[in-house]
Formats: C-alpha cells, sequence, structure tokens
C-alpha cells in the first residue's frame, strides 16, 4: 500500500513551454501533497504544500505563478511549470500524506520526474 | 544554524560493519523524525520513523532519538554494498505537516 506515481518520469522541453507533471495516489486518499525540487548533489527543497479544494501554500522564493499547483481531487495534483527555462531544469518529486488509517505523520514519495528544458 | 544538519560525507564502511549516522536539528518543538534512503537519480524511499525518545528498531536498521539533546541517528547493521546511497534525515517540527530535510549524508559500503 501507499503508492505514489508520477507522470511522466522524464521530460525534455523547448525553453518557454509549459511542462504539466501529475502525481497519484493510487491506493489511498491524500488531502495533502507536496512538491519538491532537487537540484544535483542538493537535498529535497520543498516549493508547495497542495491540500485538496484549495490553493497551494508556496515556500518563501517559489514563484507561484511559474509553479501552477492544481489539487483537484484526494488522489491528484498536478504541477504546471510555465515558461520554463533551462534554469528550472531538475528533478521534480511529489510526495502525499494519507489522510486516515494507520498512518502518523508519513509521506510518501513519487518516483520523481527529471525535467530538461533546452 | 540549518534546521536539521547531517555530515554529508562520504561515509565509507566495510561490508558487514555497522554504519552509524547522525543528524541534529534546532528546532526543539520538533515531533516527528524519518528517516529516508535516496539512491542516485532516484526518489527517497522511507527507511524507518520515530516520534518517541529511545530506539526503534526494524530489521539491520535501529534509530535513535534523543530530544533533549536534539539529534537522532540510524545505525545499519551488517552492511551490504545495496545500502550505498544517501541517507536524508528529516523531521515534522510542532504543529506542522511538512518535513524539512537535512543534507543527506552518502554512505558507502565497500565489498
Amino acid at each position: 500500500g501507499a503508492v505514489v506515481s508520477q507522470h511522466p518520469s522524464r521530460v525534455i522541453c523547448k525553453s518557454g513551454t509549459s511542462v504539466k507533471i501529475e502525481c497519484r495516489s493510487l491506493d489511498f486518499q491524500a488531502t495533502t501533497m507536496f512538491w519538491y525540487r532537487q537540484f544535483p548533489k542538493q537535498s529535497l527543497m520543498l516549493m508547495a504544500t497542495s491540500n485538496e479544494g484549495s490553493k497551494a501554500t508556496y515556500e518563501q522564493g517559489v514563484e507561484k505563478d511559474k509553479f501552477l499547483i492544481n489539487h483537484a481531487s484526494l488522489t491528484l495534483s498536478t504541477l504546471t511549470v510555465t515558461s520554463a527555462h533551462p534554469e528550472d531544469s531538475s528533478f521534480y518529486i511529489c510526495s502525499a500524506r494519507p489522510a486516515q488509517g494507520v498512518w502518523g505523520d508519513e509521506q510518501f514519495f513519487g518516483p520523481g520526474t527529471r525535467l530538461t528544458v533546452l | 544554524q540549518k534546521e536539521v544538519e547531517q555530515n554529508s560525507g562520504p561515509l565509507s564502511v566495510p561490508e558487514g560493519a555497522i554504519a552509524s549516522l547522525n543528524c541534529t536539528y534546532s528546532d526543539r518543538g520538533s515531533q516527528s523524525f524519518f528517516w529516508y534512503r535516496q539512491y542516485s537519480g532516484k526518489s527517497p524511499e522511507l527507511i524507518m520513523f520515530i516520534y518517541s525518545n529511545g530506539d526503534k528498531e526494524d530489521g539491520r536498521f535501529t534509530a535513535q532519538l534523543n530530544k533533549a539533546s536534539q539529534y537522532v541517528s540510524l545505525l545499519i547493521r551488517d552492511s551490504q554494498p545495496s545500502d550505498s546511497a544517501t541517507y536524508l534525515c528529516a523531521l515534522i517540527k510542532a504543529a506542522g505537516n511538512k518535513l524539512t530535510f537535512g543534507g543527506g549524508t552518502r554512505v558507502l559500503v565497500k565489498p
């Protein structure tokens, strides 16, 4: 149980295009999902917290108009990188926190999406 | 001072030995602590969580938490080459729901 998927796993796009990344909790409902970014040889940096049915909460320094987050259901959150540029190239990882059940504060991570902007 | 501090390593350990990883944190009100393992190019996977002072064992892994001293550690017994990875310490602060990660410790287990 507690499986999180992400799609696509890898994307290469041209500068100026927009890219949408999906994060799904496959076998549980997640009221809260989190989006992280990880640059090479660095740790995960939280970008935003996404709650189902409400606006995402962005971390300081993260442009909300550039990184659009939608959490339309208890099993799906999307991150859209708008007008992507080479400096947005990174490993984007989502995590989901189960709404209820035996889990405490655990978060389960998706496999990540490698974005390369040319 | 960083909120969660880890030695970046690499921590080189002979196969079969014990790997000892440490993590210190600054927010005394932190409640939940996690150890994740991350292989290169992959996302983190949860190894253990610990909420109470003391030791918690799961297979070859033991997590130790000392809230008074504000540190949490992870012991890996009988280390295997497949344990070679970056180990991330993370916590959730009091009344919060988001993880704060340390920089990670790279572990190399040599056959």
